[in-house]
């Protein structure tokens, strides 16, 4: 159907608490990708999910961060005991697969997340 | 690692001026590049791509040149519109398709 959603669009959180991010691909689509994005600033890889593959969580800044994809479906990143420095807008995309050069994303319009 | 450097913004145009926004590349192999444009309070969206050398890609009167002798995909536009007005992000992907983006160019143009 539609493009790749996210929710919520918003969430603000107090410093310390945990959040949870949700994002539904295109259906179909194999791949699944995180990426942070600070004010001002490029876009930073997370994580990508590929089918059945261990995730490739390189880009995870800490152990405060972790995400889970049930299938090729719907993926959650959850942040633990949220800090200042976290604040961003947190964008997922997905395509139809990963390793193929020049298969594009398609990306969600983001979660924007302000810790107090 | 894979990294993109492209020029910094903003940059703001008068309508109809020509548009050039400079992406240079690092990388092994051989990357397919982008150009991913960001509407104010848009996601992201792709604008053009380019899969090997010397492929040019086009869209909505944007074009840019995969140079691979020079590492570089420059965004240009003849005649650039308000509509224009967005932040452009240079890109790369790699043999495990991880994107590498750029810092991103604000593009203000001004009637």
């Amino acid at each position: 159907g539609a493009g790749v959603s996210q929710s919520p669009s918003n969430k603000v959180t107090e410093k310390g608490k945990d959040v949870e991010l949700r994002c539904d691909p295109i259906s179909g689509h194999t791949a699944l990708y995180w990426y942070r994005q600070r004010l001002g600033q490029g876009l930073e890889f997370l994580i990508y999910f590929q089918g059945n593959s261990a995730p490739d969580k390189s880009g995870l800044p800490s152990d405060r961060f972790s995400a889970e994809r049930t299938g090729e479906s719907v993926s959650t990143l959850t942040i633990q005991r949220t800090q200042q420095e976290d604040s961003a807008v947190y964008l997922c995309a997905s395509s139809l697969a990963a390793g193929v050069s020049g298969d594009t994303q398609y990306f969600g319009p983001g979660t924007r997340l302000t810790v107090l | 690692g894979d990294s993109v450097t492209q020029m910094e913004g903003p940059v703001t145009l008068s309508e109809e001026a020509f548009l050039t926004i400079n992406c240079t590349y690092t990388a092994t192999g051989y990357p397919s590049l982008f150009w991913y444009v960001q509407y104010p309070g848009e996601g992201l969206q792709l604008l053009l791509k380019a899969t090997k050398a010397d492929d040019k890609g086009s869209n909505k009167g944007f074009e840019a040149t995969y140079r691979k002798e020079t590492t570089s995909f420059h965004l240009e536009k003849g005649s650039v519109q308000v509509s224009d007005s967005a932040v452009y992000f240079c890109a790369l992907t790699g043999g495990y398709q991880k994107v590498t983006f750029g810092t991103g160019t604000k593009l203000q143009v001004i009637p």
